[in-house]
Protein backbone atom coordinates (compact mmCIF):
# COMPACT_ATOMS: atom_id res chain seq x y z
CA UNK A 1 0.00 0.00 0.00
CA UNK A 2 2.03 2.99 -1.12
CA UNK A 3 -0.56 5.71 0.47
CA UNK A 4 0.35 8.98 2.37
CA UNK A 5 -2.77 10.51 3.86
CA UNK A 6 -3.56 14.16 4.73
CA UNK A 7 -5.91 15.92 6.97
CA UNK A 8 -7.76 18.00 6.24
CA UNK A 9 -8.56 17.96 2.46
CA UNK A 10 -9.67 21.57 3.04
CA UNK A 11 -8.70 23.93 6.22
CA UNK A 12 -9.72 27.53 6.91
CA UNK A 13 -7.65 29.81 8.91
CA UNK A 14 -7.79 33.36 10.53
CA UNK A 15 -5.01 35.41 10.19
CA UNK A 16 -3.05 35.37 13.32
CA UNK A 17 -3.95 31.62 14.57
CA UNK A 18 -1.90 28.79 14.75
CA UNK A 19 -2.91 25.90 11.84
CA UNK A 20 -1.75 22.56 12.17
CA UNK A 21 -1.43 20.09 9.21
CA UNK A 22 -1.27 16.23 9.55
CA UNK A 23 0.15 13.74 7.06
CA UNK A 24 0.51 9.97 8.13
CA UNK A 25 2.41 7.11 5.70
CA UNK A 26 2.20 3.38 6.29
CA UNK A 27 5.29 2.64 4.23
CA UNK A 28 7.89 3.20 6.96
CA UNK A 29 9.83 5.51 5.01
CA UNK A 30 12.66 7.12 6.75
CA UNK A 31 11.95 10.64 5.41
CA UNK A 32 9.00 12.82 5.21
CA UNK A 33 8.55 16.05 3.26
CA UNK A 34 6.18 18.73 3.26
CA UNK A 35 6.04 21.41 0.02
CA UNK A 36 3.73 24.22 -0.60
CA UNK A 37 2.47 24.54 -3.79
CA UNK A 38 0.96 27.47 -4.81
CA UNK A 39 -0.71 28.67 -8.44
CA UNK A 40 1.28 29.20 -11.57
CA UNK A 41 4.10 28.18 -8.95
CA UNK A 42 6.55 24.94 -8.59
CA UNK A 43 5.71 23.04 -5.61
CA UNK A 44 8.48 24.43 -2.48
CA UNK A 45 10.48 22.26 -0.77
CA UNK A 46 9.66 23.61 3.48
CA UNK A 47 10.88 21.15 5.15
CA UNK A 48 11.93 17.66 5.81
CA UNK A 49 12.35 14.75 8.57
CA UNK A 50 14.85 12.60 8.08
CA UNK A 51 14.46 9.93 10.79
CA UNK A 52 13.82 11.82 13.36
CA UNK A 53 16.29 14.97 11.79
CA UNK A 54 14.11 17.95 10.52
CA UNK A 55 15.97 19.80 8.03
CA UNK A 56 14.37 23.03 7.01
CA UNK A 57 14.25 25.21 3.68
CA UNK A 58 16.70 28.88 4.52
CA UNK A 59 14.02 30.97 3.55
CA UNK A 60 11.07 29.53 5.10
CA UNK A 61 13.32 28.50 8.36
CA UNK A 62 11.21 30.85 10.84
CA UNK A 63 7.80 30.53 8.99
CA UNK A 64 7.00 26.88 9.38
CA UNK A 65 7.23 24.26 12.21
CA UNK A 66 7.03 20.68 12.44
CA UNK A 67 7.21 17.47 14.54
CA UNK A 68 7.39 13.67 13.54
CA UNK A 69 6.27 11.69 16.60
CA UNK A 70 7.20 7.89 15.89
CA UNK A 71 8.16 7.48 11.56
CA UNK A 72 4.40 6.97 10.49
CA UNK A 73 3.26 10.68 11.24
CA UNK A 74 4.29 13.97 10.67
CA UNK A 75 2.74 17.79 11.00
CA UNK A 76 3.14 21.44 9.55
CA UNK A 77 2.43 23.38 12.03
CA UNK A 78 1.67 27.67 11.70
CA UNK A 79 2.17 29.73 14.41
CA UNK A 80 0.58 32.77 13.32
CA UNK A 81 -0.91 32.33 9.68
CA UNK A 82 -1.19 34.94 7.29
CA UNK A 83 -2.82 35.62 4.49
CA UNK A 84 0.57 34.77 2.05
CA UNK A 85 -0.59 31.57 3.64
CA UNK A 86 -3.09 30.55 1.46
CA UNK A 87 -1.69 27.61 -0.43
CA UNK A 88 -2.23 23.74 -1.21
CA UNK A 89 -0.04 21.82 0.95
CA UNK A 90 1.60 18.64 -0.18
CA UNK A 91 2.98 15.74 2.26
CA UNK A 92 5.35 13.45 0.96
CA UNK A 93 7.76 10.76 1.50
CA UNK A 94 10.09 8.13 0.75
CA UNK A 95 13.38 5.75 1.42
CA UNK A 96 16.88 5.55 0.08
CA UNK A 97 18.67 7.56 -1.91
CA UNK A 98 18.48 10.39 -5.01
CA UNK A 99 16.80 7.85 -7.65
CA UNK A 100 14.08 7.03 -4.71
CA UNK A 101 10.33 7.66 -5.62
CA UNK A 102 8.57 10.26 -3.90
CA UNK A 103 4.83 9.57 -2.86
CA UNK A 104 2.60 12.12 -2.12
CA UNK A 105 -0.89 12.60 -0.41
CA UNK A 106 -3.47 14.51 -2.25
CA UNK A 107 -2.81 17.65 0.12
CA UNK A 108 -4.38 20.21 1.64
CA UNK A 109 -6.19 23.40 0.84
CA UNK A 110 -5.35 26.04 3.19
CA UNK A 111 -7.28 29.36 3.06
CA UNK A 112 -6.04 32.39 5.74
CA UNK A 113 -9.10 34.87 5.97
CA UNK B 1 21.85 27.70 -8.76
CA UNK B 2 20.14 24.19 -9.32
CA UNK B 3 16.44 24.81 -10.94
CA UNK B 4 14.24 22.94 -13.28
CA UNK B 5 12.46 25.05 -16.46
CA UNK B 6 9.09 23.85 -17.97
CA UNK B 7 8.45 26.86 -20.51
CA UNK B 8 5.17 25.72 -21.64
CA UNK B 9 2.74 26.92 -18.85
CA UNK B 10 -0.55 25.58 -20.78
CA UNK B 11 -0.45 23.15 -23.73
CA UNK B 12 -3.46 21.97 -25.79
CA UNK B 13 -3.86 19.28 -28.05
CA UNK B 14 -6.05 16.70 -29.99
CA UNK B 15 -7.61 13.70 -28.92
CA UNK B 16 -4.68 11.27 -31.18
CA UNK B 17 -2.13 13.65 -31.71
CA UNK B 18 0.99 13.45 -30.41
CA UNK B 19 2.98 15.47 -27.41
CA UNK B 20 6.11 16.33 -26.07
CA UNK B 21 6.14 18.08 -22.74
CA UNK B 22 9.73 20.40 -22.45
CA UNK B 23 12.01 20.41 -19.14
CA UNK B 24 15.70 21.71 -18.99
CA UNK B 25 17.28 21.40 -16.17
CA UNK B 26 20.52 23.71 -14.69
CA UNK B 27 22.40 20.71 -11.80
CA UNK B 28 25.73 20.61 -11.56
CA UNK B 29 26.16 16.88 -10.48
CA UNK B 30 24.76 13.73 -12.39
CA UNK B 31 21.11 14.21 -12.49
CA UNK B 32 18.20 12.19 -11.19
CA UNK B 33 15.28 13.10 -13.16
CA UNK B 34 11.64 12.52 -12.81
CA UNK B 35 8.26 13.42 -14.43
CA UNK B 36 5.12 13.33 -12.17
CA UNK B 37 1.68 13.93 -13.13
CA UNK B 38 -1.38 15.65 -10.99
CA UNK B 39 -4.84 14.75 -11.80
CA UNK B 40 -7.62 16.79 -10.58
CA UNK B 41 -8.36 16.82 -6.81
CA UNK B 42 -5.42 13.82 -6.56
CA UNK B 43 -2.00 14.14 -5.82
CA UNK B 44 1.05 14.08 -7.80
CA UNK B 45 2.16 10.47 -9.20
CA UNK B 46 4.99 9.26 -10.34
CA UNK B 47 5.08 8.17 -14.81
CA UNK B 48 8.80 7.82 -14.82
CA UNK B 49 12.08 8.51 -13.62
CA UNK B 50 15.82 8.70 -15.35
CA UNK B 51 19.29 8.06 -13.20
CA UNK B 52 21.23 5.79 -15.48
CA UNK B 53 21.97 4.08 -18.61
CA UNK B 54 19.52 3.88 -21.75
CA UNK B 55 18.42 7.88 -22.50
CA UNK B 56 15.38 6.93 -23.29
CA UNK B 57 12.81 5.60 -20.20
CA UNK B 58 9.48 4.53 -20.00
CA UNK B 59 6.75 5.48 -18.14
CA UNK B 60 3.23 4.26 -17.67
CA UNK B 61 0.24 5.01 -20.15
CA UNK B 62 2.38 4.63 -22.88
CA UNK B 63 4.28 7.90 -21.73
CA UNK B 64 8.39 8.09 -22.53
CA UNK B 65 11.25 10.21 -21.62
CA UNK B 66 14.05 11.19 -23.36
CA UNK B 67 17.42 12.45 -21.22
CA UNK B 68 20.02 14.50 -23.03
CA UNK B 69 22.83 15.65 -21.17
CA UNK B 70 24.15 18.14 -23.69
CA UNK B 71 21.12 19.99 -23.83
CA UNK B 72 20.27 19.47 -20.39
CA UNK B 73 16.65 18.56 -20.92
CA UNK B 74 14.25 15.59 -20.02
CA UNK B 75 11.30 15.92 -22.16
CA UNK B 76 8.20 13.92 -21.89
CA UNK B 77 6.64 11.96 -24.83
CA UNK B 78 3.64 10.32 -25.77
CA UNK B 79 3.22 8.99 -29.51
CA UNK B 80 -0.86 9.04 -29.31
CA UNK B 81 -3.04 11.24 -26.35
CA UNK B 82 -6.30 10.16 -24.82
CA UNK B 83 -8.89 12.61 -22.94
CA UNK B 84 -7.72 11.27 -19.99
CA UNK B 85 -4.60 12.47 -20.29
CA UNK B 86 -5.27 16.28 -19.47
CA UNK B 87 -3.84 16.99 -16.09
CA UNK B 88 -1.22 19.14 -14.69
CA UNK B 89 2.79 17.28 -15.72
CA UNK B 90 5.31 18.63 -13.41
CA UNK B 91 9.53 17.56 -14.33
CA UNK B 92 11.51 17.30 -10.87
CA UNK B 93 15.15 16.57 -9.90
CA UNK B 94 16.69 14.86 -6.85
CA UNK B 95 19.58 16.85 -5.48
CA UNK B 96 21.23 16.30 -2.72
CA UNK B 97 20.30 18.27 0.37
CA UNK B 98 23.93 17.36 2.39
CA UNK B 99 24.84 14.44 3.77
CA UNK B 100 22.50 11.20 2.50
CA UNK B 101 19.43 13.73 2.64
CA UNK B 102 17.80 14.36 -1.03
CA UNK B 103 15.10 16.72 -2.47
CA UNK B 104 13.12 17.05 -5.59
CA UNK B 105 13.59 20.32 -7.03
CA UNK B 106 10.34 20.88 -9.58
CA UNK B 107 9.55 23.31 -12.28
CA UNK B 108 5.68 25.15 -12.44
CA UNK B 109 4.21 22.38 -14.51
CA UNK B 110 2.24 22.63 -17.49
CA UNK B 111 -1.34 22.01 -17.87
CA UNK B 112 -2.20 19.83 -20.72
CA UNK B 113 -5.68 19.99 -21.96
CA UNK B 114 -6.68 16.95 -24.73
CA UNK B 115 -9.70 18.11 -27.00
CA UNK B 116 -12.15 15.72 -28.73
Amino acid sequence: DTTVKQNPRYKLARVGKPVNLICSQTMNHDTMYWYQKKPNQAPKLLLFYYDKILNREADTFEKFQSSRPNNSFCSLYIGSAGLEYSAMYLCASRTGGAAETLYFGSGTRLTVL
Amino acid sequence: AQSVTQPDARVTVSEGASLQLRCKYSYSATPYLFWYVQYPRQGLQLLLKYYSGDPVVQGVNGFEAEFSKSNSSFHLRKASVHWSDSAVYFCAVSMSSGGSNYKLTFGKGTLLTVTP
